[in-house]
């Protein structure tokens, strides 16, 4: 079946633009994972969704950063006022079911750069 | 706070050698580890998962070992091909079902 998919694949935009990203995990996966990759700083937990609900905000960097999970599927993270520092891949993952048993696959990631 | 640490940061060898990466963490309470490999601008592909009660996995050429107790993991790749040539991340799962992930290790293999 499909894997992970995420788009779009790269965004360029001006600092202080809102930028959407999405994210279509495996079919039937309830649980959902937002990371950020940044040049030095490795790959960072964002958020957790466990079906529309996010039990684990703590990674968000700021109130500039949201996300929504609908229908316990699809998930949008916002980037509100982008900010140079922004500019990172972006990976999503998801899991069959939240538990310490099950693999998280990830997503090709979209490269967000903030110019 | 977890930490995990990969040694070392870049591994070149030749072709057909047998290597090993290593990962560290600092706190055992883990539930499961889990080492990828990540191709230049490419997503995570998920290599080997180790529950915590297990000691070690395999796959074709990889074995991955756990030892909890001492906050360790190996990841050995028998009879290395230039096709191995990627960076090798490990990722713990602690108490939250977050990853916590190392910075990587980046192999080259040359042919």
């Amino acid at each position: 079946g499909a894997g992970v998919s995420q788009s779009p694949s790269n965004k360029v935009t001006e600092k202080g633009k809102d930028v959407e990203l999405r994210c279509d995990p495996i079919s039937g996966h309830t649980a959902l994972y937002w990371y950020r990759q940044s040049l030095g700083q490795g790959l960072e937990f964002l958020i957790y969704f466990q079906g529309n609900s996010a039990p684990d905000k703590s990674g968000l960097p700021s109130d500039r950063f949201s996300a929504e999970r609908t229908g316990g599927s699809v998930s949008t993270l916002t980037i509100q006022r982008t900010q140079q520092e922004d500019s990172a891949v972006y990976l999503c993952a998801s899991s069959l079911a939240p538990a310490s048993y099950n693999e998280q696959f990830f997503g090709p990631g979209t490269r967000l750069t903030v110019l | 706070k977890q930490e995990v640490t990969q040694i070392p940061a870049a591994l070149s060898v030749p072709e057909g050698e047998n290597l090993v990466l290593n990962c560290s963490f600092t706190d055992s309470a883990i539930y499961n580890l889990q080492w990828f490999r990540q191709d230049p601008g490419k997503g995570l592909t998920s290599l080997l998962l180790i529950q915590s009660s297990q000691r070690e996995q395999t796959s074709g050429r990889l074995n991955a070992s756990l030892d909890k107790s001492s906050g360790r993991s190996t990841l050995y790749i028998a009879a290395s091909q230039p096709g191995d040539s990627a960076t090798y991340l490990c990722a713990v799962q602690g108490g939250s079902e977050k990853l916590v992930f190392g910075k990587g290790t980046k192999l080259t293999v040359n042919p």
